[in-house]
């Protein structure tokens, strides 16, 4: 079974600042996606950023990047220029690619990031 | 384009009850996925609908069941409940059930179990 790993419960960077969050997995599939999802505090879960497993290039989107190390099976979340709305829970989640598993996100626990002013 | 919307917000149940929570996903979308939140167990998933048919389940005891009609609204419903399955409960939709399609998440259901 997959399992995803957020070993940092809690974060805090200084704004304008840069800071990386990390997550492993464990995974014996080679056709799988990787995501970083924000939940800011009685808000909507939205989507970060996505990296699919077949790609080497690390993905990147405006302030967010990942560095996605996939024999360590390693997949962290860098946010540059941290800003007061970064604040948030962020979660990292692993989806296989095989067919029969459809929609089915699998979550770490969680890194709350604290931006401090 | 309206966003994926779940009702009710909230809810308070006492143990033995049982309760439906309803999730509207994004028109044209026909994948709904439901998620159980708690602070023990953090994110874990329940099922997947897509075209009313159930695609994926996760371990969850059978209390747990949950439908999608033909314009892809999903419902889920939970029985006999127990104080454990207090939690937020979240659905996303998703254009299809591809393991690359985004899936769009909803504002979720607060369920309190007395």
């Amino acid at each position: 079974a997959q399992t995803v790993t957020q070993s940092q419960p809690e974060m805090s960077v200084q704004e304008a600042e840069t800071v990386t969050l990390s997550c492993t997995y464990d995974t014996s599939e080679s056709d799988y996606y990787l995501f970083w999802y924000k939940q800011p505090p009685s808000r909507q879960m939205i989507l970060v950023i996505r990296q699919e497993a077949y790609k080497q290039q690390n993905a990147t989107e405006n302030r967010f990047s990942v560095n996605f190390q996939k024999a360590a099976k390693s997949f962290s979340l860098k946010i540059s220029d941290s800003q007061l709305g970064d604040a948030a829970m962020y979660f990292c989640a692993y989806r296989s690619g095989a067919y029969n598993q459809g929609g089915k996100l699998i979550f770490g626990q969680g890194t709350e990031l604290s931006v401090k002013p | 384009k309206a966003g994926v919307t779940q009702t009710p917000r909230y809810l308070i149940k006492t143990r033995g009850q049982q309760v439906t929570l309803s999730c509207s996903p994004i028109s044209g979308h026909r994948s709904v996925s439901w998620y159980q939140q708690t602070p023990g167990q953090g994110l874990q998933f329940l099922f997947e609908y897509f075209s009313e048919t159930q695609r994926n389940k996760g371990n969850f005891p059978g209390r747990f069941s949950g439908r999608q009609f033909s314009n892809s609204r999903s419902e889920m419903n939970v029985s006999t409940l127990e104080l454990g399955d207090s939690a937020l409960y979240l659905c996303a939709s998703s254009s299809t059930s591809l393991a690359y399609n985004e899936q769009f998440f909803g504002p979720g259901t607060r369920l309190t179990v007395l």
